[in-house]
Order: structure tokens, then C-alpha cells, then sequence
């Protein structure tokens, strides 16, 4: 059972490059979400989807992209990278409700914007 | 929006010693979780709370849902090396966005 498996695990973009992080599950998890990660900032929401072709804002949006095509698939764009989106991404799963809301990480890509 | 707080940021104790982390929020929650992340790996859930008042133990880990579902706990008990790391909380509020905490680092003293 692979739960989530999020590519590349690092990743070196110039300022101006675009990329996409993938994330995939394998759970059938509804609630799918992209966090980042800087020291002493804790996880930071930047986007999250509750089903396929569902998304929404977190808290640190701007500078990114997503999509839900499908249950399995979320996949993070950054569409002109800057260096202040240096950073550890992670990406996280769950069921939407009741006693499954527990969410499940994968581990993580590590990007470095020069 | 929601905020989850934890403090102290660091926390240093010796091998054999209890330690509790709590968490608080100015909202309420309806699911708590507590997490463990060591270096260079995602977060790894340790409890989940899914009812205020609930009590739940992972082998020396116990957590708490508070009552008024804007805190919670989590306790080590006779802490070992291998409890190093840094802990999280999170939670899901009335808007189903999962918050996190800053977290706390602790280091267990042999």
C-alpha cells in the first residue's frame, strides 16, 4: 500500500522557471491538500480539495496553481518560481468526515528557487 | 481564521520523564490530530480525537480532547531518545480546512 507519493523529492528551479509537484493516493481519500513548510513557520495551507474538480484556497495561495481531475490525483504548479517559494512542500490525504478525517502525509519534495 | 497555538517552541527534557504539549485555539474544532515529524520526513500521525472530552492512548502517548473543543493535549510518558523530533498539532474547523500548529522540538537528555 503506497498511501501518498508525492515527486520529485528535489528540485532545483531558476527564478522565472514553472514546475509541477506531483502528488498521487491511493487510499480513495476525498480530502487531498498542499502544505509548505519553513523553519519555525510550521505547515502552512496553500491549497486543498474536498473531491475531484473541487479546490479552494489555503493560506498561502498566491504564486500557485492546482487541480483535481481526478480522487487520486493533486498536482501543485508554481507557474513562475521565485525564491521566496524555497521550501519543503508536503502533500496530505483524508477521508472528508466521520472518524477517517485523519490525514496522511507523503514525504515530501524539497525546492530550491535560485 | 483559524489558528492553532502552540507553545513553547522547544522543549528539553531528560530520558525517563514525562512531558505534556498542549494546544489552543480562539475557534473551535471538531477533530484533533497530533503528528511527529523527524528530520527530512513528512509528519506522521501519532492520535486522532474525534469527540470533545475524548481520551485516547498510543503506547505511552496519551491525548486529549478538551471539552470546550478549543484545546487539546498530548502526553509522553518516560521518554526515550527515539522520541526526539519536532510534534504537531492540527485540526479540522467549521470551514474543513486542516490547521497546524507551529509545532514543538523536543530533545530527551540520556
Amino acid at each position: 500500500n503506497a498511501g501518498v507519493t508525492q515527486t520529485p523529492k528535489f528540485q532545483v528551479l531558476k527564478t522565472g522557471q514553472s514546475m509541477t509537484l506531483q502528488c498521487a493516493q491511493d487510499m480513495n481519500h476525498e480530502y487531498m491538500s498542499w502544505y509548505r513548510q519553513d523553519p519555525g513557520m510550521g505547515l502552512r495551507l496553500i491549497h486543498y480539495s474536498v473531491g475531484a474538480g473541487i479546490t479552494d484556497q489555503g493560506e498561502v495561495p498566491n504564486g500557485y496553481n492546482v487541480s483535481r481531475s481526478t480522487t487520486e490525483d493533486f498536482p501543485l504548479r508554481l507557474l513562475s518560481a521565485a525564491p521566496s517559494q524555497t521550501s519543503v512542500y508536503f502533500c496530505a490525504s483524508s477521508y472528508s468526515s466521520g472518524q477517517g478525517r485523519a490525514a496522511f502525509f507523503g514525504q515530501g519534495t524539497r525546492l530550491t528557487v535560485v | 481564521g483559524q489558528q492553532l497555538n502552540q507553545s513553547p517552541q522547544s522543549m528539553f527534557i531528560q530520558e525517563g520523564e514525562d512531558v505534556s504539549m498542549n494546544c489552543t485555539s480562539s475557534s473551535i474544532f471538531n477533530t484533533w490530530l497530533w503528528y511527529k515529524q523527524d528530520p527530512g520526513e513528512g509528519p506522521v500521525l501519532l492520535i486522532a480525537l474525534y469527540k470533545a472530552g475524548e481520551l485516547t492512548s498510543n503506547g505511552r502517548l496519551t491525548a486529549q480532547f478538551g471539552t470546550t473543543r478549543k484545546d487539546s493535549f498530548l502526553n509522553i510518558s518516560a521518554s526515550i531518545p527515539s522520541d526526539v523530533g519536532i510534534y504537531f498539532c492540527a485540526g479540522y474547523g467549521a470551514n474543513s480546512k486542516l490547521t497546524f500548529g507551529k509545532g514543538i522540538t523536543l530533545s530527551v537528555r540520556p
